[in-house]
């Protein structure tokens, strides 16, 4: 079964700092790769995704994310952040079985503390 | 365009009582899904369905059944309601492959 570490359980950056979040995921094959952003009660928006092709994919809010092969990553990136990034933020991996009805398989969340 | 809509948003349950979450999606999309988010756990895949009239068993399916009647409706049902069912419950839809949309979230609270 495919599984997905993130790391690092919080981060604290302070504001205008670059940011890096890391996602491992362990599959047999090269999954789709996803990365959503959760802010405090509220649902899960995509802030990107990994299909196939660039390997350096740009999401919303400024945010990009690199798919290295040979790591099994899919690191999150942001050159300069900002107080609102403050939130959760997960890593997924999905399969397409032929029908995307595997679902996703979740890391367990970094929590993002941006200092004043 | 409403997206995924999950109802109700909120509820406080007593240990035992039973109730239905719904979640409906105007979008067409043949997959819908059920996880469950718990701290320091992201999220979990409780059911799913490829389609109208088909369910199956994700990660964690014990003490919940569901049932896919409409292909718009995906209803996640709990029979006996217990504390260790305390969470967020999200819904999700898509039309193929694995990039799915998410509701916003019915947060449950059995005491």
């Amino acid at each position: 079964a495919q599984s997905v570490t993130q790391p690092d359980i919080h981060i604290t950056v302070s504001e205008g700092a670059s940011l890096e979040l890391r996602c491992n995921y362990s599959y047999g094959a090269t999954p789709y790769l996803f990365w959503y952003v959760q802010s405090p009660g509220q649902g899960l928006q995509l802030l990107l995704k990994y299909f196939s092709g660039d390997t350096l994919v740009q999401g919303i809010k400024g945010f990009e994310a690199e798919f290295k092969r040979s790591q099994s990553s899919f690191n999150l990136r942001k050159p300069s952040v900002h107080w609102s990034d403050a939130a959760e933020y997960f890593c997924a991996v999905g399969f397409d079985s032929g029908g995307g009805a595997d679902g996703l398989t979740f890391g367990k969340g970094t929590h993002l503390i941006i200092q004043p | 365009n409403a997206g995924v809509t999950q109802t109700p948003k909120f509820r406080v349950l007593k240990t035992g009582q039973s109730m239905t979450l719904l979640c409906a999606q105007d979008m067409n999309h043949e997959y819908m899904y059920w996880y469950r988010q718990d701290p320091g756990m992201g999220l979990r895949l409780i059911h799913y369905s490829v389609g109208e009239g088909t369910t199956a068993k994700g990660e964690v399916p014990d003490g919940y059944n569901v049932s896919r009647l409409k292909k718009q409706n995906f209803l996640l049902g709990l029979e006996s309601a217990a504390p260790s069912q305390t969470s967020v419950y999200f819904c999700a839809s898509s039309y193929s492959g694995p990039l799915a949309f998410f509701g916003q979230g019915t947060r449950l609270t059995v005491v």
